[in-house]
């Protein structure tokens, strides 16, 4: 199993450039997360989906969308990149509703200038 | 007031020391907590988990619950250069707002030197 993978690793954008962060999990994982990562800030939640087509904003929403079409993919999109969204952002999944544990992606750092 | 309250540090101990990492939750619907590693450019791993108040132990490392006065504790001992990185503590709620929803601590960046 690959487990989460994250795409692409690295990328700058310019300010009011939109992008998609794509994140797929290979576990038939229900529920799936969004983190932003800022330094000192630790894990702030963006969006987060408990199955395919049910979404539900996270912390820290404005500025993003997602969508879950299918069980394997949750896509998040930045429609007008601000400095502000400069940040390493993680993609998580797990299994059920219960307390198991997350399985993190290896992150996508972006820099928006 | 921050749900849950880490100290960043950073904090830098010799090879060999003890090491205690402590959060503190404002929550009480949080149930579960968990001890997060992440190392360098890396994604967060879980590396403790645990339910009721008390202490689990693994390995070198110990996680501590005083549910009473809302305190989380992770205890690592003869630390190693292989334990630097950053450490999240998180919690998760049954019920209410915090359903199905991890909340992390800032996380303590921490340095084990030779």
């Amino acid at each position: 199993n690959a487990g989460v993978t994250q795409t692409p690793k690295f990328r700058i954008l310019k300010i009011g450039q939109s992008m998609t962060l794509q994140c797929t999990q290979d576990m038939n994982h229900n529920y799936m997360y969004w983190y932003r990562q800022d330094p000192g800030m630790g894990l702030k939640l963006i969006y987060y989906s408990v199955g395919a087509g049910i979404t539900d904003k996270g912390e820290v929403p404005n500025g993003y969308n997602v969508s879950r079409s299918t069980t394997e993919d949750f896509p998040l999109r930045l429609e007008l990149a601000a400095p502000s969204q400069t940040s390493v952002y993680f993609c998580a999944s797990r299994e059920g509703g219960g307390a198991g544990e997350q399985f993190f992606g290896p992150g996508t750092r972006l820099t928006v200038l | 007031q921050k749900e849950v309250e880490q100290d960043p540090g950073p904090l830098s101990v010799p090879e060999g020391a003890i090491v205690s990492l402590n959060c503190t939750y404002s929550n009480s619907a949080f149930q579960y907590f968990m001890w997060y590693r992440q190392y360098s450019r890396k994604g967060p791993e879980l590396l403790m988990y645990t339910y009721s108040s008390g202490n689990k132990e693994d390995g070198r490392f110990t996680a501590q619950v005083d549910k009473s006065s809302k305190y989380i504790s992770l205890f690592i001992r003869d630390s190693q250069p292989s334990d630097s990185a950053t450490y999240l503590c998180a919690t998760w709620g049954a019920g209410g707002t915090s359903y199905g929803k991890l909340t992390f601590g800032q996380g303590t960046i921490l340095t084990v030197h030779p």
